[in-house]
């Protein structure tokens, strides 16, 4: 059965660089058939599409985080990772990873598979 | 970018129904059957419900459905029952360089 399961630190300062990790068990990162996004969640507020990659490598980022978003791949740990530089308060959400089918070049924008989610709180 | 818009609010009586509405504009909803809806309980990750305006996945209940007429999205839940009872985010496809917005999310109460 395919999980997910973010990782990473619960409190970051602000300016600094959250980077997130996202486990795949139970299957592979280098799925043909999967894309491999995050989203975020600010407290009591809706959902917010950060950005998603190919296990090759190829991504796809919300234009308003483009410029502060990193995302890459370790297939040799089935693990793909989220950076979000220059962060401030605002910043301060739960991230989570999910999976999205497509093919390569070619995603579909149902994100079928969730993972837990994490809280990450930017203050200084 | 904007989100889309849903109505922040909803609730019906247990067997009855009630229907959660996305309106966007051609940009997204309107222009590409790339809506999906997900439920969120409290303190959980989100569940996708529908795909594609219309699929139901593999164990969501068939008193879940999905429509689309123009601009707007719609979830409709039939039957409904206590464990409905959470919020509701839309989500569609924006295009090649947009990409994925979501709504701003649907509190549904069963009274």
């Amino acid at each position: 059965q395919l999980r997910l399961q973010e990782s990473g630190p619960g409190l970051v300062k602000p300016s600094e660089t959250l980077s997130l990790t996202c486990t795949v068990s139970g299957g592979s990162v280098s799925s043909y058939s999967s894309y491999w996004g995050w989203i975020r969640q600010s407290p009591g507020k809706g959902l917010e599409w950060i950005g998603s990659l190919y296990y090759t490598g190829s991504s796809y980022y919300n234009p308003a985080l483009k410029s502060r978003v990193t995302l890459s791949v370790d297939t040799s740990k089935d693990q793909f990772s989220l950076g979000l530089g220059s962060l401030t308060a605002a910043d301060t959400a739960v991230y989570y990873c999910a999976r999205h089918i497509g093919l390569r070049w070619h995603p579909y924008w149902n994100f079928d598979l969730w993972g837990r989610g994490t809280l990450v709180t930017v203050s200084s | 970018q904007s989100d889309l818009i849903q109505s922040r609010s909803v609730s019906g009586s247990p067997g009855q129904s009630v229907t959660i509405s996305c309106t966007g504009s051609s940009s997204d909803v309107g222009g590409y059957n790339s809506v999906s809806w997900y439920q969120q309980r409290p303190g959980k990750a989100p569940q996708l419900m529908i795909s594609d305006v219309t699929k139901r996945p593999s164990g969501v209940p068939d008193r879940f459905s999905g429509s689309k007429s123009g601009n707007t999205a719609s979830l409709t839940i039939s039957g409904l029952q206590a464990e409905d009872e959470a919020d509701y985010y839309c989500c569609s496809y924006a295009g090649r360089y947009t990409f994925v917005r979501f709504g701003g999310g649907t509190k549904l109460t069963v009274l």
